[in-house]
């Protein structure tokens, strides 16, 4: 299975573009990129999921370049209650009977 | 809301003791998910079933033990329970039986064990 690595926390302010960027270099053929949002005391919820190059959603993008070893999350125009823990988990979709990992995330918090 | 619900929300009870936490799946999910959330902590992938069938197994203590029934719900047990037990317990489900594909989560239980 694929290890992230991701920035613990990061800062913000409101109205600002936030990047997240995940390693994983050793990301299989199959693996797809899946991120995942946190609040306090409240189950993830899937953000976005993308295998190459860019996927856009109205939440969110998601860049990947042509090696796949990383990955960055783009959150456009942050606001107060992007303020929250962000999951970047990476596997195979299409297969089951392994461990789901989400790692520590990356905990952003948005200023006013 | 996920359609995911979890019962009860809330459970406070004492060391040794041991509980049962109720998982429905958004209709139509076969796989469903526990995970272990605890102070701080990132979550814990416990284990996954199936239609009926245990997946996949994470670090599931030998006092912890789930199923889940023909109608899909599915319970974790938690037994001979100790203070670093006290956690936020999540169920996820979703419609494939690939891991990674998109879980919905459900709002949890908070296990308080004093």
């Amino acid at each position: 299975l694929a290890k992230t690595t991701q920035p613990i926390s990061m800062d913000s302010y409101e109205g600002q573009e936030v990047n997240i960027t995940c390693s994983h270099n050793n990301i299989a053929t199959n693996d797809y990129i899946t991120w995942y949002q946190q609040f306090p005391s409240q189950g993830p919820r899937f953000i976005i999921q993308g295998y190459k190059t860019k996927v856009t959603n109205e939440v969110a993008s998601l860049f990947i370049p042509a090696d796949r070893k990383s990955s960055t999350l783009s959150l456009p125009r942050v606001s107060l209650s992007d303020t929250a823990v962000y999951y970047c988990l990476v596997g195979d979709p299409n297969t089951g009977g392994f461990k789901t990992i989400f790692g520590a995330g990356t905990r952003l918090f948005v200023k006013a | 809301d996920s359609g995911v619900t979890q019962t009860p929300k809330h459970l406070i009870t004492a060391t040794g003791q041991r509980v049962t936490l109720r998982c429905s799946p958004r209709s139509g999910d076969l796989s469903v998910y526990w995970y272990q959330q605890s102070l701080d902590q990132g979550l814990q992938f416990l284990i996954q079933y199936y239609n009926g069938e245990e997946r996949a197994k994470g670090n599931i203590l030998e006092r912890f033990s789930a199923q889940q029934f023909p109608d899909l719900h599915s319970e974790l047990n938690l037994s001979s329970l100790e203070l670093g037990d006290s956690a936020l317990y999540f169920c996820a489900s979703s419609t494939l039986a690939g891991d990674y594909n998109e879980q919905f989560f459900g709002p949890g239980t908070r296990l308080t064990v004093l």
